[in-house]
């Protein structure tokens, strides 16, 4: 059984430009979770997308934008990188419906260095 | 809004002994969940135990056991027998609880201990 995973594990961006993250979440589960973590910080919610749609969302600019496609995978978007989006971006996932919907499993992250 | 302190950056134990890790959170929330998770070197966020608010009862995984003192708004992590795949980072995390699935996904972190074995 797959984890939660995401690619790609490491990338290198500059300032201006636009990346996008891409996340598989565990079997079975239906909604998926954005996280930051910035070095030597804990993470801090990006948003949460579920049925397609964002359905809750962090403090964080329009900057940062997501999509889920109806397998239930999701990719973030990142328009007009700043340095200070360099950081490891967590993907997150859960099964809202389900016996074990209140378990939420991480992916390793996808790091961004953005020069 | 919530929030959650860990007043402990780093910590070290002995092999073999035992280690308590702090936890405080703020909430007017009377459901919830609470959580430790750990971050190993690889970085992926392992969850460690999870305790609901509306449980008296402190869980326990093996070696792990959280002393959850909901007034005190105190939810400590004991790790016995440390081991040395034991050493990561240790993030205490808050969520509310509601009849909603939305609106209550947000996972709120602290900023974690450091945890390190002696040999």
């Amino acid at each position: 059984d797959a984890g939660v995973t995401q690619s790609p594990t490491h990338l290198i961006k500059t300032r201006g430009q636009q990346v996008t993250l891409r996340c598989s979440p565990k079997s079975g589960h239906d909604t998926v979770s954005w996280y930051q973590q910035a070095l030597g910080q804990g993470p801090q919610f990006i948003f949460q997308y579920y049925e397609e749609e964002e359905r809750q969302r962090g403090n964080f600019p329009d900057r940062f934008s997501g999509h889920q496609f109806p397998n239930y995978s999701s990719e973030l978007n990142v328009n007009a990188l700043l340095l200070g989006d360099s950081a490891l971006y967590l993907c997150a996932s859960r099964a809202i419906r389900g016996k074990s919907g209140n378990t939420i499993y991480f992916g390793e992250g996808s790091w961004l260095t953005v020069v | 809004a919530q929030t959650v302190t860990q007043s402990q950056p780093e910590m070290s134990v002995q092999e073999a002994e035992t280690v308590t890790l702090s936890c405080t959170y703020d909430t007017s929330e009377s459901d919830y969940y609470l959580f430790w998770y750990k971050q190993p070197p690889s970085r992926q966020m392992i969850l460690v135990i999870r305790q609901e608010a509306y449980k008296q009862q402190n869980a326990t995984e093996n070696r792990f056991s959280v002393n959850f003192q909901k007034a005190a708004k105190s939810f400590s992590l004991k790790i016995s027998d440390s081991q040395l795949g034991d050493a990561a980072m240790y993030f205490c995390a808050y969520r509310r609880a509601s009849i909603s699935n939305f609106g209550n996904e947000k996972l709120t972190f602290g900023t974690g201990t450091r945890l390190t074995i002696i040999p």
